[in-house]
């Protein structure tokens, strides 16, 4: 299985600063045949269900703020929130789909500072 | 709008079973694949299993905790997919959800509670 961690175990950040979760995976999840990495990126808030945000590792989903966006390739990949706003307050979580069974980083609660 | 909702979740002891349901709309069904996830009390996020769509011979994959014991099932007639729990386990105890997809999952439904305790 392919092991996801996030690093760090939790953030806080001030309002209007830079949020940045890291997520590694334990293998390769960057595909050859096509140059994508097999990584996605969710917001869960409390008492709701995840929201999806990014997937192959930086196409941001449609509706998602433009402060937040991906990046990294292979096995290290990094979520970055440019400018956090309140209401971003959530866990955040990494989630392979290179291989089953798939695999989700522990989460990372981002608060406010 | 694309809409899952899961339903079936309750209180059972330890060996029982229980059916989940997860009732779709709003987009067309039988397309896409139906995974089921579950989320512990406090803790991450767990993949519990998929079934792919007809056009991919309705086959199954689940994790190796729950092999054996759930099934996942769909009639796309009625835009259902079923997750078929059986002896369970007290670390069953959980929110399941469904949602669509093959690589990444959205939307999700709101999620319903599995309790299982003697």
């Amino acid at each position: 299985d392919i092991v996801m961690t996030q690093s760090p175990d939790s953030l806080a950040v001030s309002l209007g600063e830079r949020a940045t979760i890291n997520c590694t995976s334990s293998q390769n999840i960057l595909y050859d045949s096509n140059n994508k990495n097999y990584l996605a990126w969710y917001q869960q808030k409390p008492g709701q269900p995840p929201k999806l945000l990014i997937y192959w590792a930086s196409t941001r989903e449609s509706g998602v703020p433009a402060r937040f966006s991906g990046s990294g390739s292979g096995t290290d990949f990094t979520l970055t929130i440019s400018s956090l706003q309140a209401e971003d307050v959530a866990v955040y979580y990494c989630q392979q789909y290179y291989s089953i069974p798939i695999t989700f980083g522990q989460g990372t609660p981002l608060e406010i500072k | 709008e694309v809409q899952l909702v899961e339903s079936g979740g309750g209180l059972v002891k330890p060996g029982r079973s229980l059916t989940l349901s997860c009732i779709a709309s709003g987009f067309s069904f039988g397309d896409y694949a139906l995974n089921w996830f579950r989320q512990a009390p406090g803790k991450g996020l767990e993949w519990v299993g998929f079934i792919r769509s007809e056009a991919y011979g309705a086959t199954t994959e689940h994790a190796a905790s729950v092999e054996g014991r759930f099934t996942i099932s769909r009639d796309d007639s009625k835009s259902i997919a079923y997750l078929q729990m059986n002896s369970l386990k007290t670390e069953d105890t959980a929110v399941y959800y469904c949602t669509i997809g093959e690589h990444w999952f959205d939307p999700w439904g709101q999620g319903t509670l599995v309790s299982v305790s003697s």
